[in-house]
């Protein structure tokens, strides 16, 4: 089964410039979440999806930064315009679904985009 | 702000020793999971342990999960170059599924 893809894995852009990521989650993946990670730190997450509806997006910065998934499958998420503390890498994931049972809790990332703003 | 915290935050061992790692946590957890992440590389899960499950195995890998004591450990036996890694818990308050990372713990094996 192919993984989670994500592109570009490597973006170098200045301050107030715009940037967008994409993500392809794993097929029949239901929930898809996008993450930050801060070099040093643990992921955290930004926005969750199930389906194309958004299920919590508490520690989204809305101001600067967007995201969606249109037709439940693909995502992007946006960020504009950019800070030098955006410098980070955007994790992409998928899981089957929410909920208990049959190793649905597991997470499936993706490699990353690795975002400088200089 | 991160629910898992991770201690050591470094760990370097020699191959074929084995890796402890401990993760504390907060508040009331459903599930707590441990992913692996290589440099450059995203995360692979490791394990999931529920609120009410006290161990878990798989291969060299075992975890224990103190409710009482919100804490979590991480047993690496027999650790090989190929565990260099960064290992960091996860928390899921419920079944829903939404994770709470800590900083991770740094583990170099020296081969």
């Amino acid at each position: 089964e192919a993984g989670v893809a994500q592109s570009p894995r490597y973006k170098i852009i200045e301050k107030r410039q715009s940037v967008a990521f994409w993500c392809n989650p794993i097929s029949g993946h239901a929930t898809l979440y996008w993450y930050q990670q801060i070099l040093g730190q643990g992921p955290k997450l930004l926005i969750q999806f199930q389906n194309n509806g958004v299920v919590d997006d508490s520690q989204l910065p809305k101001d600067r930064f967007s995201a969606e998934r249109l037709k439940g499958v693909d995502s992007t998420l946006k960020i504009q315009p950019a800070k030098l503390e955006d410098s980070a890498v955007y994790l992409c994931a998928s899981s089957p679904s929410r909920g208990a049972g049959g190793g649905r809790e597991t997470q499936y990332f993706g490699p990353g985009t690795r975002l400088l703003v200089l | 702000s991160q629910q898992g915290e991770e201690d050591p935050q470094a760990l370097s061992i020699q191959e074929g020793e084995n890796a402890t790692m401990n993760c504390s946590y907060k508040t009331s957890i459903n599930n707590l999971q441990w992913y692996r992440q290589n440099s450059g590389r995203g995360l692979v899960h490791l394990i999931l342990i529920r609120s009410n499950e006290r161990e878990k195995h798989s291969g060299r890998l075992r975890v224990t999960l103190d409710t009482s004591k919100k804490s979590s450990s991480l047993l690496i036996t027999a650790s090989r170059a190929a565990d260099t890694a960064s290992y960091f818990c996860a928390t899921a308050k419920a079944a829903g599924n939404k994770l709470t990372f800590g900083g991770g713990t740094r583990v170099l094996v020296k081969p």
